[in-house]
C-alpha cells in the first residue's frame, strides 16, 4: 500500500524567510509525484509532477525536487499570498490514482 | 481552455437522504477522479470514470455510486447519507485513461449533513 506522509503539519515564516516542506513516500514503483496548492475550502491547484530522483521543476519562488524516498517543495523569499496548504500524492503501479498526504499549512507573515 | 466546474458549490442535507453532485471535465480530457476531503486532511480516492466506465474505485461502500456521461461530465451520488459524509467533495480531470500524469481539479461541493 503506497503511503505519503508530509512534514511539518504546518509552518510559519516570516516574509522572505525560505524554508522547504517535505514529502516522504513508500511505493511500489512510482509514475509521479505531484505538489498542489489548495487554499481553504478550495480546490487543488497543481503544480508540478516529478517522475524520476534527480528531477527538479521550478514556478516563480517554488522548486520541487525528487529523490527516491522523497520530494522537498523549496520556497526562496515566500511572500504572504503564498500562504495555502500544500498537498503532495504519489500515483504507482498500473495507475496514475494519486495517493495524498494530510498536506502542510504554510503561514507566511508580512 | 474551460477548466473543471462543479455543482452546486454548497449543499445541507439530513441523514438519511440522497445527493448528486455534478462535474464538467477540463476541455479534452476523458477522465474524471472523484475525491473526499475532509477537513484537515488529504483528499481520499473514491473512484474513476474512464470513458463512460468505472476504472478504479478505493476505499467506500456501494451507497457511493457514479456516473460519466459521453460529453465526459459526470456524477457522483450518495445514498443514505451519513453524518460521516461531511466533507469537501473534489471532482479532477485528466485524460487518456489515467495514464497522463496530471489530474486538475475543480473548486469542489462543499455537503454539510445535519
Amino acid at each position: 500500500e503506497d503511503q505519503v506522509t508530509q512534514s511539518p503539519e504546518a509552518l510559519r515564516l516570516q516574509e522572505g524567510e525560505s524554508s522547504s516542506l517535505n514529502c516522504s513516500y513508500t511505493v511500489s514503483g512510482l509514475r509521479g509525484l505531484f505538489w498542489y496548492r489548495q487554499d481553504p475550502g478550495k480546490g487543488p491547484e497543481f503544480l508540478f509532477t516529478l517522475y524520476s530522483a534527480g528531477e527538479e521543476k521550478e514556478k516563480e519562488r517554488l522548486k520541487a525536487t525528487l529523490t527516491k524516498k522523497e520530494s522537498f517543495l523549496h520556497i526562496t523569499a515566500p511572500k504572504p499570498e503564498d500562504s495555502a496548504t500544500y498537498l503532495c500524492a504519489v500515483g504507482s503501479g498500473g495507475s496514475y490514482i494519486p495517493t495524498f498526504g494530510r498536506g502542510t499549512s504554510l503561514i507566511v507573515h508580512p | 481552455e474551460t477548466g473543471v466546474t462543479q455543482s452546486p458549490t454548497h449543499l445541507i442535507k439530513t441523514r438519511g437522504q440522497q445527493v448528486t453532485l455534478r462535474c464538467s471535465s477540463q476541455s479534452g480530457h476523458n477522465t474524471v477522479s472523484w475525491y473526499q476531503q475532509a477537513l484537515g486532511q488529504g483528499p481520499q480516492f473514491i473512484f474513476q470514470y474512464y470513458r463512460e466506465e468505472e476504472n478504479g474505485r478505493g476505499n467506500f461502500p456501494p451507497r457511493f455510486s457514479g456516473l460519466q456521461f459521453p460529453n465526459y461530465s459526470s456524477e457522483l451520488n450518495v445514498n443514505a447519507l451519513e453524518l460521516d459524509d461531511s466533507a469537501l467533495y473534489l471532482c479532477a480531470s485528466s485524460s487518456s485513461g489515467g495514464e497522463s500524469e496530471t489530474q486538475y481539479f475543480g473548486p469542489g461541493t462543499r455537503l454539510l449533513v445535519l
